[in-house]
C-alpha cells in the first residue's frame, strides 16, 4: 500500500524563527508529485509548495522550500522567518500515476506559532 | 468567489436520515474530487469525476454514498441511513487534466454530525 507518514502530530515555533516538519512516504512507483498543503483553522486547504519527483532540485516558495530526500523516500518543509499567520495544520500528500490520480495524505502536522 | 464552493458548511442530522452535500468546481475544471476528513486524520480520497464520469471509487465510498456530476459541472454526494461513523469533514477538491501538476483547489468543506 502507498503510504504517507508525519511523524510529529505537532510542532512549535518561535516568531521570526525557522522550523522544519518531517514527511515520508512509501511507493514503489517512479512517476508521483509531492505537496504540502496548509489547513487553517476553519478555513479551506491551499497548496503551499510542490515537487517533482523526477527534478533533484528543490522547491522554494518564498519562505517555504523543501529537503526532497528521493532515496530516503523523505520530503520535509522547512518555514523560515515564521509568522503567526503560518499557524495551521499542515498536511504532506502525495500523487501517483503520473497527471492522474488522486492525493494521499498524511496524517497532519499541527504548527503553533509563539509570539 | 472563483474558488470551489461547498454547500452547506454544517449538517446536523439524525441517525438513519440520508443527506445531500453539493460542490461547485472552479468553473473551467473538468476533475472534481471529493474527499473524507476524520478529526485528527488527514483526508482520504473517496472518489472522483473526470467531466461527468466516475472514474475512480474508494473502498472507502459504501453502497450508502452515491455522487453524481450531471453535465460534468457541479457534484453531489448523497449519504443514505447515515450512521455515527458518518460524522466527518466532507472536502471537495477540483482540477484541470492539463499541466504536470493538475494543482487541487480545495473547498471549504462540508462538516457533518450524525446524532
Amino acid at each position: 500500500a502507498q503510504t504517507v507518514t508525519q511523524s510529529q502530530p505537532e510542532m512549535s515555533v518561535q516568531e521570526a524563527e525557522t522550523v522544519t516538519l518531517s514527511c515520508t512516504y512509501d511507493t514503489s512507483e517512479s512517476d508521483y508529485y509531492l505537496f504540502w498543503y496548509k489547513q487553517p483553522p476553519s478555513r479551506q486547504m491551499i497548496l503551499v509548495i510542490r515537487q517533482e519527483a523526477y527534478k533533484q532540485q528543490n522547491a522554494t516558495e518564498n519562505r517555504f522550500s523543501v529537503n526532497f530526500q528521493k532515496a530516503a523516500k523523505s520530503f520535509s518543509l522547512k518555514i523560515s522567518d515564521s509568522q503567526l499567520g503560518d499557524a495551521a495544520m499542515y498536511f504532506c500528500a502525495c500523487r501517483y500515476g503520473g497527471s492522474q490520480g488522486n492525493l494521499i495524505f498524511g496524517k497532519g502536522t499541527k504548527l503553533s506559532v509563539k509570539p | 468567489d472563483t474558488g470551489v464552493s461547498q454547500d452547506p458548511r454544517h449538517k446536523i442530522t439524525k441517525r438513519g436520515q440520508n443527506v445531500t452535500f453539493r460542490c461547485d468546481p472552479i468553473s473551467e475544471h473538468n476533475r472534481l474530487y471529493w474527499y473524507r476528513q476524520t478529526l485528527g486524520q488527514g483526508p482520504e480520497f473517496l472518489t472522483y469525476f473526470q467531466n461527468e464520469a466516475q472514474l475512480e471509487k474508494s473502498r472507502l465510498l459504501s453502497d450508502r454514498f452515491s455522487a453524481e456530476r450531471p453535465k460534468g459541472s457541479f457534484s453531489t454526494l448523497e449519504i443514505q441511513r447515515t450512521e455515527q461513523g458518518d460524522s466527518a469533514m466532507y472536502l471537495c477538491a477540483s482540477s484541470l487534466t492539463q499541466g504536470i501538476y493538475n494543482e487541487q483547489f480545495f473547498g471549504p468543506g462540508t462538516r457533518l454530525t450524525v446524532l
